[in-house]
């Protein structure tokens, strides 16, 4: 069936780095955007960031740009978030979706990713 | 900070109609969809391009919108409709992805 799994959240330390992957399976991947939303604990949704099918178009929220960067492989059906120079606030559950201009209608599970000394 | 607003929380009586609405700038020129998320689970997809239900969403869901308000209008509210509901659209200058802050529903 169509399914989104997330994996690669963990504990780090403030200012180190975590790289999240997003396991696609039973659509064509390679056919779709694909984006990264995350939630704090207790808080709202937030767009992070999305990429193109073929990964030519890239687009941040300003809140993680310069710091995060998207990227996929088609040929593993695969979506990546590499999460670099982390801070406390970006404490949340990262969810992966596919993206069609905004209308998320999958969604993975989410992984939670901890940012403390 | 959102470029989208929402009141915090909204109630109704088990069978009655809930309208929660969406506000910002950008709705004058992009849909608005919307997503239900109950405590522990991911995001569900209810409403997109404004007025479309994804299979398998009730059609006691639907979606309007005018000017810079986009509304999702629960007809008949079901003690499992109790959740939080978020918009989403584009952001002001069209190329960034925004959600609303949140309304929270109450099944009373």
């Amino acid at each position: 069936q169509v399914q989104l799994v997330e994996s690669g959240g963990g504990l780090v330390k403030p200012g180190g780095s975590l790289r999240l992957s997003c396991a696609a399976s039973g659509f064509t991947f390679s056919d779709y955007y694909m984006s990264w939303i995350r939630q704090a604990p207790g808080k709202g949704l937030e767009w992070v960031s999305y990429i193109g099918s073929s990964s030519s178009y890239t687009k941040y929220a300003d809140s993680v740009k310069g710091r995060f960067t998207i990227s996929r492989d088609n040929a593993k059906n695969s979506l990546y978030l590499q999460m670099n120079s982390l801070r406390a606030e970006d404490t949340a559950v990262y969810y992966c979706a596919r993206d069609r201009s905004g209308d998320y209608d999958i969604w993975g599970q989410g992984t939670m990713v901890t940012v403390s000394s | 900070s959102s470029e989208l607003t929402q009141d915090p929380a909204v109630s109704v009586a088990l069978g009655q109609t809930v309208r929660i609405t969406c506000q910002g700038d950008s709705l004058r020129s992009y849909y608005a969809s919307w997503f239900q998320q109950k405590p522990g689970q991911a995001p569900v997809l209810v409403i997109y391009g404004k007025t479309n239900r994804p299979s398998g969403i009730p059609d006691r869901f639907s979606g309007s919108g005018s000017g810079n308000t986009a509304s999702l209008t629960i007809t008949g509210a079901q003690a499992e409709d109790e959740a939080d509901y978020y918009c989403n659209s584009r952001d002001s200058s069209g190329n960034l992805h925004v959600f609303g802050t949140g309304t929270k529903v109450t099944v009373l």
